[in-house]
């Protein structure tokens, strides 16, 4: 059974720093594509980041692109989320995704589908 | 990118009645090598995270009941609760994966008994 939990959230100041982490178990991390995504509070759903299966790809938000960073310990099997320079507006519940991905149905621009598990989210506040 | 636009924001409908939620993309999220439509369809209850109900825009999930039904084709899509329970209650998202990144989702539509 897939589960994805996720950890790090808290409250931070604006400029801050803090890392996310998700902890995958059920599937080897490596081989599948992982994503963040964030719900602002009352507010919808926001992809923010995606690294692919096998080769690492990563993917960014414009929103968030050059203070967020993904990555992944294939080792301990967990997705990071390094968030920085936060603002007010990155206030949210960020949940980690599983992504299906990869060859067989790519589009002439994407080999990135749909999220199929979800964790419970870590809430993060910026906030003087 | 591809923007996606839902309607209504909300409805209510009463137990035992059909609800109808309609997305509609930007640009086509069909892809004609294969046939196959870019969308789904994810059902977010309070408090609690997104689940996959649809992908391929009318294939259901594991799991999910047969009162959810997705259709349509191109830029209009829409997800049909045949017969509305007190557990469906919950806000419902389309997302299309045609052209990535970024995976968008529409605005979202909360379902409420009448």
């Amino acid at each position: 059974e897939v589960q994805l939990v996720e950890s790090g959230g808290g409250l931070v100041q604006p400029g801050g720093s803090l890392r996310l982490s998700c902890a995958a178990s059920g599937f080897t991390l490596s081989s599948h594509a992982m994503s963040w995504v964030r719900q602002a509070p009352g507010k919808g759903l926001e992809w923010i980041s995606t690294i692919s299966g096998n080769e690492g790809s990563t993917y960014y938000a414009d929103s968030v692109k050059g203070r967020f960073t993904i990555s992944r310990d294939s080792s301990k099997n967990v997705v990071y989320l390094q968030l920085k320079s936060l603002r007010a507006e990155d206030t949210a519940r960020y949940y980690c995704a599983h992504l299906q991905s990869g060859l067989g149905y790519c589009t002439s621009t994407s080999c990135l589908y749909y999220f199929d598990n979800w964790g419970q989210g870590t809430l993060v506040t910026v906030s003087s | 990118d591809i923007v996606m636009t839902q309607s209504p924001d909300s409805l209510a409908v009463s137990l035992g009645e059909r609800a109808t939620i309609n997305c509609k993309s930007s640009q086509s999220v069909l892809y004609s090598s294969n046939n196959k439509n870019y969308l789904a369809w994810y059902q977010q209850k309070p408090g609690q995270p997104p689940k996959l109900l649809i992908y391929w825009a009318s294939t259901r999930a594991s799991g999910v009941p047969d009162r959810f039904s997705g259709s349509g084709s191109g830029t209009d899509f829409t997800l049909t609760i045949s017969s509305l329970q007190a557990e469906d209650v919950a806000v419902y998202y389309c997302q299309q994966y045609y052209s990535t990144p970024p995976l968008t989702f529409g605005g979202g539509t909360k379902v409420e008994i009448k």
